[in-house]
């Protein structure tokens, strides 16, 4: 199963954009990538995901490398509400597995104003 | 959206007794059920992955006669601390899977203690 690698925690100043990179270097073809976000004491939130192509929703970005090996979450305009614990994951398994997402330590993200 | 609904989402009891926490998917049915633990200030770890209609599988360390999982309908999947110890005092979460590339959906978590 492809691992993830992720800086421990980053700060980013309120307005800013908030780029938060994971390396996911041994990831096979049909692996996707997903972040997540958890705010203290509540389950985590889905912000995106993408196997190939960046992508783009209301909350976020994502920048996938060509050979696929890393990927970069971006926030255009933090705000506070935005302090929070990011997960990259990249997803495990094939469908007689469940195709389980499992976490790791993930990235602190604090937003000051 | 799809909306899973996790409960209670606090509870208390007492050692040797056991709890029931129920996910609910609202809007959807969900194919597959996880759930994961969490110690504070850790990240979360895997317990089981849950499937409607069949046993639950657990990951490796996971006592399947403490953490009794029961996936009895496409939107229902419930957790089932039995005689709970002080240790078992955590941060429960499920979530649920539409399945194929889709995401996945998280309940709120439910904060067990055992006291």
């Amino acid at each position: 199963d492809a691992k993830t690698t992720q800086p421990p925690s980053m700060d980013c100043a309120e307005g800013r954009a908030a780029n938060l990179p994971c390396n996911h270097s041994t990831i096979s073809g049909n692996e996707y990538v997903y972040w997540y976000r958890q705010i203290h004491s509540q389950g985590p939130q889905y912000i995106i995901h993408g196997l190939k192509n960046n992508e783009t929703n209301e909350m976020a970005s994502l920048i996938i490398t060509e050979d696929r090996k890393s990927s970069t979450l971006i926030l255009p305009h933090a705000t506070l509400r935005d302090t929070a614990v990011y997960y990259c994951i990249v997803r495990v398994g094939a469908m007689e597995y469940g195709n389980k997402l499992v976490f790791g330590a993930g990235t602190i993200l604090r937003v000051k104003s | 959206g799809a909306v899973v609904s996790q409960h209670p989402s606090r509870v208390i009891c007492k050692s040797g007794t056991s709890v029931k926490i129920e996910c609910r998917s609202l809007d959807f049915q969900a194919t597959t059920m996880f759930w994961y633990r969490q110690f504070p200030k850790k990240s979360l770890m895997l317990m089981a992955t849950s499937n409607e209609g069949s046993k639950a599988t657990y990951e490796q360390g996971v006592e399947k006669d403490k953490f009794l999982i029961n996936h009895a309908s496409l939107t229902l999947s419930t957790l089932t601390v039995t005689s709970a110890h002080p240790e078992d005092s955590s941060f429960y979460i499920c979530s649920a899977h539409l399945g194929g590339s889709y995401g996945y959906t998280f309940g709120s978590g439910t904060r067990l203690t055992v006291v």
